[in-house]
Formats: C-alpha cells, structure tokens, sequence
C-alpha cells in the first residue's frame, strides 16, 4: 500500500494564479480531509469528504474548492493564489474503524 | 469555541528520562483524543487515542491519560530516546463531528 499520496511536493504560484492540489489513498477510505498548517502553528481543517461525492466546510474553506468523484481521489483547488494560502497542505484519510487518521507527505505552497 | 492548547515552549530533556507533554481543551466535552507525531517536513503520524470513558493508555514506551474533570491529557515517553525528538500534536473529536481539532503541537528534543 502507497498509503496517502500528494502531488506535487512543492510549488511556487504568483498573486492571482490557480492550481489543483492532488490527493490520493489507496486504502479504501471514506473518510478524507484537507488542512492546512502554518509555522508553529496547529493544522486547519479546509474542507472533508465522508465519501465519494459529498464534500463539506471545515475551519477555513475561504479560497479553496474541493470535489470527490471516486473514493480514492479528493483534489484540493486554488483559484486566485493569495500571500495569505502560503502554507503547507497536508490530506489525510480515516480509517472508520479505529479512528485513525493516515497523512499524507505534505505540499509546501508559497503564493508571492 | 472549542480550543485545544499544547505548551507551545519546547521540551528539552536528558535521554532516559520521562516527557511530560500536556493538552488542555475547553468549551467542550470530546469523545476522544488522539495523539500524533510530526517530525520536520513530513505528515504527522498517529501515537495514541484514548476515549472519554477511559483513564489511561499504554502502548510500548507510552502512555496517554485523560482527564474530563480536569480537561485535560497527558502524554509521557518513558525511557525517552534521541529518536522521541519531534513535534506532539493532541487533538480531539466531538461524539457527533467527522472532524478533528488540532493543537499547535510541544517540540520535544531529547538529548544524549
């Protein structure tokens, strides 16, 4: 199992440019979530899916779209890039079973 | 609102000695808190969950308790290795929510 896959590992976006943020899990979850973590700071919840096609707000949705057409897929996009979406984005999916949440690598974003 | 407060000071301790990491919410009653590993650059990585109706939690090396009259959970590393040295993360989940929330995270370097 690859686990939770996230591409790409790092980039660069100008002020008011888009991108799509890919997540993948090859273990067969529902359960997936996108946050987000500032230095020195907690993880943020953007947005979260409790299955293939349903989709839902977390903390901090401003900016950001998600959509989940299959279970293993839940991309993240960035219309109009702004300084303040500069962070680093982590996916994660959940185990429903334990309660367990299974992170992906990271994307490192800077919007300048 | 809910928060979740972690000792955002950095814990420094000889190898072989306990850590102590704390977490301290309010506002809320979680069913559960979990605790994660973060090391530098890479996702965090689950340790330990502990539900409202439980008092403490080992596994290995470690041990979680949970406290709801005090709000309150303690992690402790016994026998702590060089290898311990990372961020802790807790977070905790409401009976009714998919959701997680997350602490800032306490660095822990344990020196040899």
């Amino acid at each position: 199992n690859a686990g939770v896959t996230q591409t790409p590992k790092f980039r660069i976006l100008k002020i008011g440019q888009s991108m799509t943020l890919q997540c993948a899990q090859d273990m067969n979850h529902n359960y997936m979530y996108w946050y987000r973590q500032d230095p020195g700071m907690g993880l943020k919840l953007i947005y979260y899916s409790v299955g293939a096609g349903i989709t839902d707000k977390g903390e901090v949705p401003n900016g950001y779209n998600v959509s989940r057409s299959t279970t293993e897929d839940f991309p993240l996009r960035l219309e109009l890039a702004a300084p303040s979406q500069t962070s680093v984005y982590f996916c994660a999916s959940k185990d429903r079973t334990t309660d367990t949440q299974y992170f992906g690598p990271g994307t490192r974003l800077t919007v300048l | 609102s809910q928060k979740i407060e972690q000792n955002s000071e950095a814990l420094n301790i000889q190898e072989g000695k306990t850590a102590t990491l704390t977490c301290n919410y309010t506002n809320y009653s979680p069913a559960y808190l979990q605790w994660y590993r973060q090391d530098p650059g890479r996702g965090p990585v689950f340790l330990l969950l502990i539900r409202e109706n439980e008092k403490e939690k080992r596994k290995e090396r470690l041990k979680v308790t949970f406290d709801t009259t005090l709000k309150q959970s303690l992690f402790h590393i016994t026998a702590s290795q060089p290898a311990d040295s990372a961020t802790y993360l807790c977070a905790f989940r409401m009976d009714s929510s998919y959701k997680l929330i997350f602490g800032s995270g306490t660095r822990l370097l344990v020196r040899p």
